[in-house]
């Protein structure tokens, strides 16, 4: 069965540092995609950036990132530049290629950004 | 698109009673998903259907619960008889099958049984 860590409960940076949320996730396949979401207080799930197994490159939106290490089953997210709007609990979540959509959900970092 | 629409987004009821939370997935999506999150347990995925049809329904936790799709812009999960540990945000989601599969959130529904 997938599984996927979320290994830190809480985190905390202070604004305009950089923060790095891990994860690492259990899988015997070779094709998956990754995720990670974010959910602010109004609790809305929003997706924040995505990666596809088969890319070397690590995908980057804006001032998100991510270190995806196939081979050490890891995938953490890099805030650059921290704004207080980025305080929410942040997810991370695995899916396989080729069955259906179902997604393996960590169980959550809680991120406070300290003014 | 107005994104995915749940309804209510607020419940209270008292034990016992049955309790019926609706989900309006984006048009065009094939897949659709019902989460519930507690501070205890996380995220749950109780079921998904692919093109209306349950998929798997091995998150349901026991048969107090039961979910359908009659068509394929609609979606309801009904708790009956209610009980306090059902107290949960439930969230429903949807997918497209092919593309980037991301799941687009529903605002969620704060389900409170006292």
């Amino acid at each position: 069965a997938q599984t996927v860590t979320q290994s830190q409960p809480e985190m905390s940076v202070q604004e305009a540092e950089t923060v790095t949320l891990s994860c690492t996730y259990d899988t015997s396949e070779s094709d998956y995609y990754l995720f990670w979401y974010k959910q602010p207080p109004s609790r809305q799930m929003i997706l924040v950036i995505r990666q596809e197994a088969y890319k070397q490159q690590n995908a980057t939106e804006n001032r998100f990132s991510v270190n995806f290490q196939k081979a050490a089953k890891s995938f953490s997210l890099k805030i650059s530049d921290s704004q207080l709007g980025d305080a929410a609990m942040y997810f991370c979540a695995y899916r396989r290629s080729n069955t259906g959509n179902q997604f393996y959900f960590g169980t959550g970092t809680s991120l406070t950004v300290i003014p | 698109d107005a994104g995915v629409i749940q309804s209510p987004r607020h419940e209270v009821t008292e034990m016992g009673q049955e309790v019926t939370l609706r989900c309006k997935p984006i048009s065009g999506h094939d897949y659709l998903f019902w989460y519930r999150q507690t501070m205890m347990r996380g995220l749950e995925l109780l079921i998904y259907f692919n093109n209306n049809v349950p998929i798997d329904d091995s998150g349901m936790p026991e048969d107090r619960f039961s979910a359908k799709m009659p068509n394929a812009s609609f979606s309801t999960l009904k708790i009956q008889p209610s009980e306090p540990r059902d107290s949960a945000v439930y969230f429903c989601a949807s997918s497209l099958s092919s593309g980037s599969n991301e799941q687009f959130f529903g605002p969620g529904t704060r389900l409170t049984v006292l």
